[in-house]
């Protein structure tokens, strides 16, 4: 069994905060990381798709990076707006194939 | 583009009655379906991986004869849990996968449904 974990679990921050919260899988036969924003009653979104140790992709104000080396994935959100109140996913995809394994979720909510 | 749709969102039933979900890909071709499922308070579980035309591969510990999965056509996959009992209550939901080579879907990534609420009374 594959151990991805997501924390914190949930996090409260004022609007124009910012924050990161971290995702940790295994480091071993790695071939990517997926990150989604799933907003309740509505379908997860992709936000990022990470392959390379290093890689550093930004949507807007969310940004990602990645560390295969010792299993760990940021994800970080500058200038925190109520409309970012969400889950957010991460899953790990191994070599064996294209299965994802999903963290347990960060629930961020955003005061205004 | 890459939009998956789930129905019903919301379903109530009897024990010992059956429902089924369907997933379909809207605007795309999905090789593959998966099918997950989350507990109140756990991450999404995976509970089998369909391909078009084939039998789903189902994870360790989920009954096959329960959860009967048909992924009849490249757009539309089914769930239908039988004989359903309280003990079956939880959040499905289902992805897909494209094929490869359709512009501007990304291979390897999984496209949601919004989900199905599935309480067994």
């Amino acid at each position: 069994i594959l151990n991805v974990e997501q924390s914190p679990q949930s996090l409260h921050v004022q609007e124009g905060d910012s924050t990161n919260f971290t995702c940790s899988f295994p480091s071993s036969n790695f071939y990517a990381l997926h990150w989604y924003r799933w907003e309740t009653a509505k379908s997860p979104e992709a936000l990022f798709v990470m392959t390379l140790n290093g890689d550093e992709k930004k949507k807007g104000r969310i940004s990602a990076t990645l560390n295969t080396k010792e299993g760990y994935s940021y994800l970080y959100i500058k200038g925190s707006q109520p409309e970012d109140s969400a889950t957010y996913l991460c899953a790990f995809i191994g070599n064996a194939g294209n299965m994802l394994t999903f963290g347990g979720g960060t629930r961020l909510m955003v005061k205004p | 583009g890459a939009v998956v749709s789930q129905h019903p969102s919301w379903v109530i039933c009897k024990s010992g009655t059956s429902v089924k979900i369907e997933c379909r890909s809207l605007d795309f071709q999905a090789t593959t379906m998966f099918w997950y499922r989350q507990f109140p308070k756990q991450s999404l579980m995976l509970m089998a991986t369909s391909n078009e035309g084939s039998k789903a591969t189902y994870e360790q510990g989920v009954e096959k004869d329960k959860f009967l999965i048909n992924h009849a056509s490249l757009t539309l996959s089914t769930l239908t849990v039988t004989s359903a009992h309280p003990e079956d209550s939880s959040f499905y939901i289902c992805s897909a996968s494209a094929t490869a080579g359709q512009s501007s879907i990304s291979y390897y990534e999984q496209y949601f449904g919004p989900g199905t609420r599935l309480t067994v009374t």
